[in-house]
This record gives C-alpha cells, sequence and structure tokens, in this order.
C-alpha cells in the first residue's frame, strides 16, 4: 500500500490555459473523491467515482471542469479556461466502499496538488 | 440537509495540557462523524471515526472524541497535548442518506512550550 499519490504537487499556469491534474488511488479501492480547498477553509467536495462510474458532482464543479476515471483506477481533472478564482489546493482522496450505499467509509487523502493561476 | 461547525478557528494549549477541540453538527440522518488531521505540506490524515457504534471513540495518538446527540457534538480532546500536534483540525459529517460530505473550516491547534 503506497497510499494515494498526486501528480504534479505544484502548478503555476496562466489565466484561460487548460490544466490536468491526475491521482492515484490506493490500489484496491473502487471509491475516488476530489475536493477543492481553499486558504482558511476546509475542503470542499466536487466530485466522486465509484470504479469508473462518476455518482455525484457539486454545483461547484463548474462546466469548465471536467474529471473522468477511464479504467476505474487513476482519475483525472481537467480545468479549461483557468481563472484566479480556480488558484486553490485540489485533494484526491480513495476508500474501499466495503457495502451499502453510503459515503460512510473511510477516505484516505493524497498529499494534493497546489494551484496558481496568475 | 447537514452541517458542521467548528466553534473555534485557532486554539492554543501549553504543551503537556488538555486539548479540546469543538464541534457540532446537524444532519436529517444518522450522520457519521470524522476527526481529520493536516500539518504543514502533508494530506490530510484520519484521526478517528465514529459511525453509531460506540459513542466515544479513540483514535491514533491519544485523541478521542465523544459523540452526544443531545449536544449534537462530537469535541475531539486529548489529555496532555505534544509538540508535534500543532496542525489544522477537521471535524468532517457524513450523511447515511444523501450521501453528502461535508468539512467544517478547521481548527488550527497551537502548542506552547
Amino acid at each position: 500500500d503506497t497510499g494515494v499519490s498526486q501528480d504534479p504537487r505544484h502548478k503555476i499556469t496562466k489565466r484561460g490555459q487548460n490544466v490536468t491534474f491526475r491521482c492515484d488511488p490506493i490500489s484496491e479501492h473502487n471509491r475516488l473523491y476530489w475536493y477543492r480547498q481553499t486558504l482558511g477553509q476546509g475542503p470542499e467536495f466536487l466530485t466522486y467515482f465509484q470504479n469508473e462510474a462518476q455518482l455525484e458532482k457539486s454545483r461547484l464543479l463548474s462546466d469548465r471542469f471536467s474529471a473522468e476515471r477511464p479504467k476505474g483506477s487513476f482519475s483525472t481533472l481537467e480545468i479549461q479556461r483557468t481563472e484566479q478564482g480556480d488558484s486553490a489546493m485540489y485533494l484526491c482522496a480513495s476508500s474501499l466502499l466495503a457495502g451499502g450505499a453510503t459515503l460512510t467509509d473511510t477516505q484516505y487523502f493524497g498529499p494534493g496538488t497546489r494551484l496558481t493561476v496568475l | 440537509a447537514q452541517s458542521v461547525t467548528q466553534l473555534d478557528s485557532h486554539v492554543s494549549v501549553s504543551e503537556g495540557t488538555p486539548v479540546l477541540l469543538r464541534c457540532n453538527y446537524s444532519s436529517s440522518y444518522s450522520p457519521s462523524l470524522f476527526w481529520y488531521v493536516q500539518h504543514p505540506n502533508k494530506g490530510l490524515q484520519l484521526l478517528l471515526k465514529y459511525t453509531s457504534a460506540a459513542t466515544l471513540v479513540k483514535g491514533i495518538n491519544g485523541f478521542e472524541a465523544e459523540f452526544k446527540k443531545s449536544e449534537t457534538s462530537f469535541h475531539l480532546t486529548k489529555p496532555s497535548a505534544h509538540m508535534s500536534d500543532a496542525a489544522e483540525y477537521f471535524c468532517v459529517v457524513s450523511g447515511s442518506r444523501d450521501d453528502k460530505i461535508i468539512f467544517g473550516k478547521g481548527t488550527r491547534l497551537h502548542i506552547l512550550p
């Protein structure tokens, strides 16, 4: 178990550019989550996958944001036409759904990708 | 609807003294409650988790929390603070019906020598 990894750890981009982040979950975990955390705030839920299916998307996830988990393993989060307001830490977490259809399973977090939009 | 309120944005205690980080929640359903810790430049780490079993939950590093339904609280405590406890702590509520995960705004714990 190598934990949840995220790449890159830091990304600086100019406004209007597209960026893509990658998350590799713990290998046997079937659920994968994306969060955004701004300075002085707790993480805010963006979306989550169960295997390759995207089951829920927050209102925070505008149409400039898209997430995929094509093979039910790693996931990518793309932001198109970045804006300065997108500057934040983007966190990925994974969990193993033990049974039922709830989100009470324990989530394990990656170190995050810090995005700075100039 | 669910919400979580961490009552203090900053808490300072002296090393060796007790720690109390306060969390109140609101949930339409029986919630699951978590405490996570975030050290600078590190990922969020689970401290402990309540899922309707014992109301007193013991976690890692000597932390524990007590679920009090009548007070809708889930305060985090530790008998004796250590310098390494300095970090940001997040209380999290997860509903069993509407599948929302809500983080509190966090409490930054400062440990004074």
